[in-house]
């Protein structure tokens, strides 16, 4: 079945402690992203990567970091979690971009206390 | 710079009436323009995109989108709701800018009720 895992999709930690999210593609796409999606926000852009070790920020990159060190994967770092990055976080790939869809992980509830 | 807005927070629609979530956009160019849908405690789910061509998009679930490109909008239709079509709607538009970048830009939701 093709899909984009994400783990985990719970979680709750405290100010400063690092962390990171995986995510995991199985259908070979070049595209994965990073969103946050906060109440009367939307979905925001965190970070993309085009291909493997290609990376670039969305459009609040501020306090996350990632890597793509293989076409499948896809990881999120929060090296000092605060507060306000608090919120549900959603991984997503496709096959490129112009008029790909984006397939969307189950999404990842984080709460920094 | 691009934009999405989706006017409506809530639109609240009667099982078995036609329903609309409307979506509006602002771009320099020729836009992608897509429709997802989220379930409660779920990923977006791709419903339907315009690329070019036919303005009347057919998608999943019964739901259909018509681009305009004189008012900029690309609302999403479907003749008539089923309470099972309660849910959050994205509308999102995608460009490549002169530069040759591409940015997909997501509208901030609306939550669809379909009362019974």
């Amino acid at each position: 079945e093709a899909q984009v895992t994400q783990n985990p999709r719970y979680l709750i930690t405290v100010t400063g402690k690092k962390l990171t999210v995986t995510c995991s593609q199985n259908m070979n796409h070049e595209y994965m992203s990073w969103y946050r999606q906060d109440p009367g926000l939307g979905l925001r852009q965190i970070y993309y990567s085009m291909n493997v070790e290609v990376t670039d920020k969305g459009d609040v990159p501020e306090g996350y970091k990632v890597s793509r060190k293989e076409k499948r994967n896809f990881p999120l770092i929060l090296e000092s979690p605060s507060p306000n990055q608090t919120s549900l976080y959603f991984c997503a790939s496709s096959r490129g971009l112009g008029p790909y869809e984006q397939y969307f992980g189950p999404g990842t509830r984080l709460t920094v206390t | 710079a691009q934009s999405v807005a989706q006017p409506e927070d809530q639109v609240n629609v009667a099982e078995g009436n036609p329903l609309t979530v409307k979506c509006t956009y602002s771009v320099s160019g020729n836009p992608y323009l897509f429709w997802y849908v989220q379930y409660p405690n779920r990923g977006l789910q791709f419903l339907l995109k315009y690329i070019t061509g036919d303005n009347l998009v057919k998608g999943s679930y019964g739901f259909e989108a018509e681009f305009n490109k004189s008012q900029t909008s690309f609302h999403l239709k479907k003749p008539s709701a089923l309470v099972s079509d309660s849910a959050l709607y994205f509308c999102a538009v995608g460009i490549y800018s002169g530069a040759g970048s591409y940015q997909l830009t997501f509208g901030k939701g609306t939550k669809l009720s379909v009362i019974p």
